[in-house]
């Protein structure tokens, strides 16, 4: 089964306006994590931002949010004034229990433009 | 700077030789390092967990005799594919955690591209 599910394969958005990348899970843990990972043309993995199950804000990060509707199991990721360089991949991942070695499971990914 | 660094960055080697990749932490000992495949257009999937001073742990449907991982230090863990053929063409990525904690200790390297001809 599908353990990170990202349904949108592509979005086009206008710069400078704010965009919502999409990301829902599921696993039976009650300790995890999720991230988002940017991914450009060049292949790198950039982290972007990180949400602990436990943790009770959501996370921020700069231009990045992290919508986390735990009772959903939805996890997106809100970037806010989009530039054109934020034109890329980008994977939501989750790591099941919060110890332990990073393994992650990361989605399909969503190709973002943005536009000028 | 970079935590993580692979090499080569990319290799294009001729079908049934076998191409070494190496993962490198720069500054701290990683006892545990990950192994990616992302082929074109799609995700990263795991393919092995490289430990340090054992054998490593394979996924589900990786071959343990087609891609040999050894993880020989605290800083450096290498993949061969070995007799490589075109299908075994991708992205190859890896992963290093510095310990236990949240997302800033989990670091990536820059990936290596492989293309068989």
């Amino acid at each position: 089964a599908q353990k990170i599910t990202q349904t949108q394969p592509g979005m086009f958005v206008q710069e400078k306006e704010a965009v919502t990348l999409d990301c829902t899970y599921d696993t039976s843990d009650q300790s995890y994590g999720l991230f988002w990972y940017k991914q450009p043309s060049s292949g790198e993995m950039i982290f972007l931002i990180y949400q602990g199950s436990y943790d009770e804000q959501n996370a921020t990060e700069g231009r990045y949010s992290l919508n986390f509707q735990k009772a959903r199991k939805s996890a997106n990721l809100v970037i806010s004034a989009s530039q054109l360089g934020d034109s890329a991949m980008y994977f939501c991942a989750m790591r099941e229990g919060i110890q332990g070695a990073q393994k992650l499971v990361f989605g399909q990914g969503t190709r973002l433009t943005i536009n000028p | 700077g970079a935590v993580v660094s692979q090499h080569p960055s990319w290799v294009i080697c001729k079908s049934g030789t076998s191409v070494k990749i190496e993962c490198r932490s720069l500054d701290f000992q990683a006892t545990t390092m990950f192994w990616y495949r992302q082929f074109p257009k799609q995700s990263l999937m795991l393919m092995a967990t490289s430990n340090e001073g054992s054998k490593a742990t394979y996924e589900q449907g990786v071959e343990k005799d087609k891609f040999l991982i050894n993880h020989a230090s605290l800083t450096l863990s290498t993949l061969t594919v070995t007799s490589a053929h075109p299908e075994d063409s991708s992205f190859y990525i890896c992963s290093a955690t510095k310990g236990t904690g949240r997302a800033g200790e989990l670091f990536f390297g820059e990936g290596s591209r492989l293309t068989v001809l």
